[in-house]
């Protein structure tokens, strides 16, 4: 079976700064790829997803992501933080077997 | 406006009370999931449905029970709810996972006393 690891619990970015949240998976062939963010008290929202082709992926938000087969990673980024970016960060696999695997997540603070 | 709607939004129940949380959508999504979510542990797929009378297990499918007798509804039936239950559920649809974004409803914070 597939397994996501995001290996930051928490991350703590200053406004205006840059921030990476870091996304491993484990599974034999190229997955589908995906990043949902959590606002308190909210459901998930898809920030991006990557299927095929060019392996970096923009996103709402001024979100991207960049996978990298060789590492088995699918990083999100964004060049500069804003404070509404405080939330909950998910990363998820899926597989031809529609089921979808989400990572621990990540909470981001920001600070001002 | 495109939803997924859940409720109860919150719930506090005690051991053994058989409960229903429903999901509809309005978006006319094949395909709908539940999830719960717990601290530390992300979220974890429950059941999922392709479509009408289509239904299997996700990854922790014990306790739980689905049914899926039209396409805007699938509601999550606690049987007999046990403490581990405890969490916070979440209701998601798609046209297809993997054409298509999952859209969550707002989750249902269970307890079981």
């Amino acid at each position: 079976a597939q397994s996501v690891t995001q290996p930051d619990i928490h991350i703590t970015v200053s406004e205006g700064a840059s921030l990476e949240l870091r996304c491993n998976y484990s599974y034999g062939a190229t997955p589908y790829l995906f990043w949902y963010v959590q606002s308190p008290g909210q459901g998930l929202q898809l920030l991006l997803k990557y299927f095929s082709g060019d392996t970096l992926v923009q996103g709402i938000k001024g979100f991207e992501a960049e996978f990298k087969r060789s590492q088995s990673s699918f990083n999100l980024r964004k060049p500069s933080v804003h404070w509404s970016d405080a939330a909950e960060y998910f990363c998820a696999v899926g597989v031809g077997d529609y089921k979808l695997s989400f990572g621990a997540g990540t909470t981001v603070t920001v600070r001002a | 406006e495109a939803q997924v709607t859940q409720n109860p939004r919150y719930l506090i129940t005690v051991t053994g009370k058989k409960l229903t949380v429903t999901c509809s959508q309005n978006m006319n999504h094949e395909y709908m999931s539940w999830y719960r979510q717990d601290p530390g542990l992300g979220l974890r797929q429950i059941y999922y449905s392709m479509n009408v009378e289509v239904t299997d297990k996700g990854d922790v499918p014990e306790g739980y029970k689905v049914s899926r007798k039209e396409k805007r509804n699938f509601p999550l039936i606690l049987e007999s709810p046990s403490p581990n239950q405890t969490s916070l559920y979440f209701c998601a649809s798609s046209t297809g996972i993997y054409t298509g974004e999952l859209f969550f409803g707002e989750g249902s914070r269970l307890t079981v006393l």
